[in-house]
């Protein structure tokens, strides 16, 4: 059955440092590949996606992702992480069809 | 262009209570999709429309829930009776029915306690 792990139930990291948040899928053809944020209150925010191309890809508030089949992981990353970035992260994949499997979410804090 | 909304923000009810949820999508989105999170747990994949047919419901965990989608706009996600284990925040989401990638846009969620 297809998955998707986030093995960092929350991560802590110091402002201004760099932050890569980790996702491993199984499945056995290359899916597609998402990163949300859900923010407190908020939605949740697509932040980057990859389905075919390069595979490192830009998305948005300066975050980037590396798609490595070889690995079937697809981490997200900052080089400077900011206090408005504290969060909650999802890493999803799309398999096939419709249906969208997520990870359990990695919580960001972010320390002064 | 207004996003996914969702009615209500909050939901608490007693168990054995009624509770129905709504979710407008995106003007012109054909396909729309249920997701719940329950407390500690990853977002869960309830069901998926299109237009106004149920594509896959499998994700439904029981006869307690019926979603409807009449007329292919707005979905209501009804649970009766409600009990203690449903509660969670139940995300909507919709995406256009040709996208080639189905980037799906969330809702805020509808966050449902029952006590």
């Amino acid at each position: 059955a297809q998955s998707v792990t986030q093995p960092d139930i929350h991560i802590t990291v110091s402002e201004g440092a760099s932050l890569e948040l980790r996702c491993n899928y199984s499945y056995g053809a290359t899916p597609y590949l998402f990163w949300y944020v859900q923010s407190p209150g908020q939605g949740l925010q697509l932040l980057l996606k990859y389905f075919s191309g390069d595979t490192l890809v830009q998305g948005i508030k300066g975050f980037e992702a590396e798609f490595k089949r070889s690995q079937s992981s697809f981490n997200l990353r900052k080089p400077s992480v900011h206090w408005s970035d504290a969060a909650e992260y999802f890493c999803a994949v799309v398999p096939e069809g419709f249906k969208t499997i997520f990870g359990a979410g990695t919580r960001l804090f972010v320390k002064a | 262009e207004a996003g996914v909304t969702q009615f209500p923000s909050h939901s608490v009810i007693e168990k054995g209570q009624t509770v129905t949820l709504r979710c407008d999508p995106i003007s012109g989105h054909d396909n729309l999709y249920w997701y719940r999170r329950v407390m500690g747990k990853e977002i869960k994949f309830l069901l998926h429309f299109v237009k106004e047919s149920k594509q896959d419901e499998s994700g439904m965990p029981n006869n307690r829930f019926l979603a409807e989608r009449t007329g292919g706009t707005y979905s209501t996600l009804k649970v009766q009776p409600a009990e203690l284990e449903d509660s969670g925040v139940y995300f909507c989401a919709s995406s256009q029915l040709t996208a080639l990638d189905n980037e799906q846009f969330f809702g805020p969620g509808t966050r449902l306690t029952v006590l």
